[in-house]
């Protein structure tokens, strides 16, 4: 099993440019979410999804779109990208609440935005 | 509703011990606990469940008090590999909150020999 997985690693955007973050899961995993981690502020809850079809904000969703269409992938795409977006993005993915699993993280994509 | 940890930072001398705190003015389903090296990926440690059971991971345990909703991550006779930060994770009772895992600011834990 791959776990997640994330690309790119490493990205450099000019502001106002747009992409996507790629992020798949092979665990068969119901709940996927992304973070962003800046220094000194933790992880932050950017959008969460428990299940195919169904997506909900977190606590810094501005500026960031999710789908998802299939249990495997959950991308986030960054709409107009500023420098306050500069970050480590984090895709993480469980099993649903009840059971005692924990998320696993992708290894990370780090983004400069310029 | 971000869960408030303490102490912010911690350093050790290997084989002593530590507690980090975890405390939420919320009502919690679950509390779970990650530690993260620097330059790599958060890694799950354990997860708590509504009921107040503790839990432990060779010398690491947890426990939950439900009525105060706090948790406490308890690390024993400390390894040099027990370096780095430590992130409490907290999900809220009610199904507005199923999948929504909300990180306290992180505790940074330096063992030295």
């Amino acid at each position: 099993n791959a776990g997640v997985t994330q690309t790119p690693k490493f990205q450099v955007l000019k502001t106002g440019q747009s992409m996507t973050l790629q992020c798949a899961q092979d665990m068969n995993h119901e709940y996927m979410s992304w973070y962003r981690q800046d220094p000194g502020m933790g992880l932050r809850l950017i959008h969460y999804s428990v299940g195919a079809g169904i997506t909900d904000q977190g606590e810094v969703p501005n500026g960031y779109n999710v789908s998802r269409s299939t249990t495997e992938d959950f991308p986030l795409r960054l709409l107009s990208a500023a420098p306050s977006q500069t970050s480590v993005y984090f895709c993480a993915s469980s099993y649903s609440s009840g059971f005692s699993y924990g998320y696993t993280f992708g290894s990370g994509t780090r983004l400069t935005v310029v | 509703q971000q869960p408030v940890q303490s102490p912010q930072a911690v350093i050790l001398r290997e084989g002593e011990d530590a507690v980090i705190n975890c405390s939420s003015s919320k009502a919690l389903y679950s509390v779970h606990w990650y530690r993260q090296k620097h330059g790599e990926a958060p890694v799950f440690l354990m997860i708590l469940l509504k009921g107040g059971e503790q839990k432990g991971h060779d010398k690491i345990s947890a426990s939950f008090n439900e009525k105060k909703q706090q948790s406490s991550l308890y690390l024993t006779a400390s390894q040099l590999s027990y370096s780095g930060t430590y992130f409490c994770g907290t999900e809220r009772v009610g199904s507005g909150n199923t999948g929504k895992l909300i990180f306290g600011q992180g505790t940074t834990l330096q063992v030295k020999p």
